[in-house]
């Protein structure tokens, strides 16, 4: 069975500083999809930004990149220059056979 | 625009009691999921349906019955509800196909006392 483990619950960092959110999984698939979701307090959950496994390139959406290693089942979300909108939950999810499995969350505080 | 809405937003009831959450997209979407948040924020999904026919059905008590009137509403009927079933609620949808994106809704918060 697939798991995703976020080992940070909590963060805080200062405003305009970069922030890296981590990220494994387990998984015996070659091929799948990997995600991360943000949820503001408003609880929407919005798409930041997807990655393809089979995809060597990481991906990458304005401020936010990720840096997927696939070998190390490790797929990490860097934001940079953070913004005061960016407090929020991120998700980290795994995506196979339609069925989303999500991390447990991570809660950073952007900091003014 | 809204992409995926659900209604209401906030719902609080009593023990016992049966209550419906709907949800729309206007993606054109084929599947549509149903999500429940814990108050840990653990996401687990319920249920998935693509083009109205069940597809992934979880451990879920059979209280809970999602129905699907066409390929753009996922409602999820809840009876006897119980103390346990307060959580937040996310439909989600997306094209079909198992690399698809998931766009999810605004979510609705139950309380059940």
């Amino acid at each position: 069975a697939q798991t995703v483990t976020q080992s940070q619950p909590e963060m805080s960092v200062q405003e305009a500083e970069t922030v890296t959110l981590s990220c494994t999984y387990d998984t015996s698939e070659s091929n799948y999809y990997l995600f991360w979701y943000k949820q503001p307090p408003s609880r929407q959950m919005i798409l930041v930004i997807r990655q393809e496994a089979y995809k060597q390139q990481n991906a990458t959406e304005n401020r936010f990149s990720v840096n997927f290693q696939k070998a190390a089942k490790s797929f990490s979300l860097k934001i940079s220059d953070s913004q005061l909108g960016d407090t929020a939950m991120y998700f980290c999810a795994f995506l196979r056979d339609d069925k989303i499995i999500f991390g447990k969350g991570t809660r950073l505080h952007i900091l003014p | 625009d809204t992409a995926v809405s659900q209604t209401p937003k906030y719902l609080v009831t009593q023990m016992g009691n049966d209550k419906s959450i709907k949800c729309e997209q206007n993606l054109g979407h084929d599947t549509m999921y149903w999500y429940k948040q814990d108050s840990k924020k653990f996401l687990k999904i319920m249920f998935s349906y693509n083009n109205k026919e069940l597809i992934i059905n979880e451990t879920v008590p059979n209280r809970f019955s999602p129905k699907s009137p066409d390929k753009a509403h996922l409602n999820l009927h809840i009876n006897s509800l119980e103390l346990g079933d307060s959580a937040v609620y996310f439909c989600a949808s997306s094209l079909p196909g198992v690399q698809e994106t998931q766009y999810f809704g605004p979510g609705t918060r139950l309380l059940v006392l």
